[in-house]
């Protein structure tokens, strides 16, 4: 079946400009992921959506991250005010949530975000 | 709190030769690990898990790693190196519903 899948694959952007990053999770996946990838900082959470209870957004690193998740399904990371350090790959995941607990975490190909 | 450490950042070996790919966790229960996969420009792909099943977990494209409690420890070893498995591969735990990544084994598999 269909993986998670990410778009735009890649994008650039002006400092200062507004960008967002969609994800289309695998159907069924209740759990939702964001991660990001840079360098110097590796793999890091950012926010979290499972079914309908309030997401965990402890990992955004500022008020210009935000996320949300339409309909159970989809979901977008919007970044405001782009930074040259939001630079990076931005990485959206999805599981089963089985008996309570978080099962296995698959990946999308990930959206390269270049802000110049 | 849980984390892992991947103990070498890169890791070069021969064609044909075993590989072993080092990973030390720390955890206060036994802790859901995983070894994840990333080929260049390409996502993140799921090699094996553990679960707290068998110690010995067996992956996709003839990896595998053993989970040894008394050593914090979950390797992840192949016999024979391809030159297809040049790759990023990442160790990771889970904490509650969180991917824990350690930094990242860069293999370069030389001819």
């Amino acid at each position: 079946g269909a993986g998670v899948s990410q778009s735009p694959s890649n994008k650039v952007t002006e400092k200062g400009k507004d960008v967002e990053l969609r994800c289309d999770p695998i159907s069924g996946h209740t759990a939702l992921y964001w991660y990001r990838q840079s360098l110097g900082q590796g793999l890091e959470f950012l926010i979290y959506f499972q079914g309908n209870s309030a997401p965990d957004k402890s990992g955004l690193p500022s008020d210009r991250f935000s996320a949300e998740r339409t309909g159970g399904s989809v979901s977008t990371l919007t970044i405001q005010r782009t930074q040259q350090e939001d630079s990076a790959v931005y990485l959206c995941a999805s599981s089963l949530v089985d008996r309570g607990r978080e099962e296995t975490q698959y990946f999308g190909p990930g959206t390269r975000l270049l802000v110049l | 709190a849980q984390s892992v450490t991947q103990l070498d950042s890169h890791v070069s070996v021969s064609e044909g030769t075993p590989v072993l790919l080092r990973c030390n966790y720390s955890s206060s229960y036994s802790p859901s690990l995983f070894w994840y996969v990333q080929h260049p420009n390409k996502g993140l792909q799921l090699l094996l898990k553990y679960t707290s099943a068998a110690t010995l977990v067996k992956g996709i494209n003839g990896f595998e790693a053993e989970f040894k409690k008394s050593e914090t420890s979950f390797h992840l070893t192949k016999p024979s190196a391809h030159m297809s498995d040049a790759a990023e591969y990442f160790c990771v735990v889970l904490r509650t519903y969180k991917y824990i990544f350690g930094t990242g084994t860069r293999l370069k598999v030389l001819a």
